[in-house]
């Protein structure tokens, strides 16, 4: 069974600021790791994900994260964000082998500042 | 491609009736799934279908939750004798697998159900 925890259910930031989301998961086997982002009365969209080789991923709207075996951490960054990135962002995790479904952390409200 | 669509998008029930939601996927995928979202959590599974076996279900989905996939194309997920602690956002997301290894899962908007 797999576990995700966003350690920050709320980051305040001010517009041009950068930004780090915290994520940690726990598993006994190995996963894919997925960002999503969830603006108000939206579904869910991928920011972008972690399958395998270069543990620094690039996504949309200028989010990076990377992979940290060792300390099993998928942390989203931005250098500068914008009023347009205030939303809800989720950390999920799927095992490769068994990649039916996944395994979602509580979210982490983004709210830019201007 | 007009993405996942979800019918309806909000419903209001009495507690005690039954609803059913559906879900329209990506045309060409196989793999579908429902998830339960409530304030302040992330998605929970709930089920998934791979054309229309049903090949997972989460010790969340009771006897009250069954969930079709006729044809391999749309879904339902209906909720007999609604409780009020089944008020929540229901998402659907489809996949195509395989896909390179990814299983990238695109969502719908949800249907938010509240019950009274």
């Amino acid at each position: 069974a797999q576990s995700v925890t966003q350690l920050d259910s709320q980051v305040p930031v001010f517009e041009e600021a950068p930004v780090e989301l915290r994520c940690n998961y726990s598993s006994s086997v190995s996963v894919y790791l997925f960002w999503y982002v969830q603006y108000p009365n939206q579904g869910l969209q991928l920011l972008l994900k972690y399958l395998s080789g270069s543990t620094l991923v690039k996504g949309i709207n200028g989010f990076e994260a990377e992979f940290n075996k060792s300390q099993t951490s998928f942390h989203l960054r931005k250098p500068s964000v914008h009023i347009s990135d205030t939303a809800e962002y989720f950390c999920a995790v799927s095992e490769i082998h068994n990649a039916g479904k996944s395994t979602f952390g509580d979210g982490t409200t983004l709210t830019v500042k201007p | 491609d007009t993405g996942v669509s979800q019918d309806p998008r909000h419903k209001i029930t009495k507690r005690g009736q039954n609803v059913t939601f559906r879900c329209d996927p990506i045309s060409e995928h196989n793999r579908l799934y429902w998830y339960r979202q409530t304030l302040g959590q992330g998605p929970e599974f709930l089920t998934y279908f791979q054309n229309e076996a049903q090949l997972e279900k989460s010790r969340l989905l009771s006897d009250r939750f069954s969930a079709e996939r006729p044809k391999g194309s749309f879904s339902t997920l209906e909720i007999q004798r609604t409780e009020q602690g089944d008020s929540a956002m229901y998402l659907c997301a489809s996949s195509l697998v395989p896909s390179g290894g990814s299983y990238e899962q695109y969502f719908g908007p949800g249907t938010r159900l509240t019950v009274t």
